[in-house]
């Protein structure tokens, strides 16, 4: 049973408006969020990430959301670019430094 | 040069066969771990390694083994592939610290027939 749920499969945004990613948790044992990139034939790459303990992480055009009462997490990036167009993960740790994944959410961004 | 190398990228074999998917590191780092990808499940661990002399099963280690021949390498074995067993493997690294990053292959894309 998954215990990082990424909704929505897709996400579809015109350029230079804001793309918002969400992702549901179950298990709230999770100290630490993060979010990662893929493109085609590449590995995924670490993008954000934000501690339990905080509820909003800003890096540049990206800002991650913790709701932990609601077990829920955003991604929003703002302006959204042709080159963000890509592959978004939801990852969570448990204690001891495993990762549990979400299915990804296709952005693609149109110009 | 990458950081987290994997080979080969691609491979089809068939039904049976032995296969081993092989993952090198230069980041010195302590930690490797093997996923597989499949579309809709998102990645998921197969095994994982926090030293040389420690190797553990992760959520799905049915029909895989692993070696740990050094630090730097790390090789993911199908004794007998079968088709369900297609999917994109992806193999990673950590340092091994408290909310820590973990760094991916390029990955390997197998084709079972």
């Amino acid at each position: 049973d998954q215990q990082v749920k990424q909704n929505s499969p897709s996400l579809s945004v015109q350029e230079g408006r804001i793309s918002i990613l969400n992702c549901d948790y179950t298990n709230s044992m999770f100290d630490y969020f993060l979010w990662y990139k893929k493109y085609p034939a590449e590995g995924p790459t670490f993008l954000i990430s934000i501690s339990s303990i905080k509820d909003k992480n800003e890096d540049g055009r990206f800002t991650v959301f913790l709701n932990k009462s609601a077990k829920h997490l955003s991604l929003h990036i703002v302006p959204s670019q042709p080159g963000d167009s890509a592959v978004y993960f939801c990852a969570a740790h448990f204690n001891d430094y495993k990762l549990s994944f979400g299915a990804g959410t296709t952005v693609t961004v149109r110009a | 040069d990458a950081d987290v190398t994997q080979t080969p990228r691609n491979r089809i074999t068939k039904t049976g066969k032995r296969i081993m998917l092989e993952c090198s590191q230069t980041k010195g780092h302590d930690r490797m771990y093997w996923y597989r990808q499949d579309p809709g499940l998102g990645l998921r661990l197969i095994y994982y390694s926090f030293d040389v002399k420690d190797i553990n099963k992760g959520e799905i280690s049915d029909g895989y083994s692993v070696s740990r021949q050094a630090q730097a390498k790390f090789s993911l074995s199908l004794e007998s592939a079968i088709p369900n067993q297609t999917a994109l493997y992806f193999c990673a690294t950590s340092v091994g610290t408290a909310q820590e990053t973990q760094y991916f292959g390029p990955g390997t894309r197998l084709l079972v027939l």
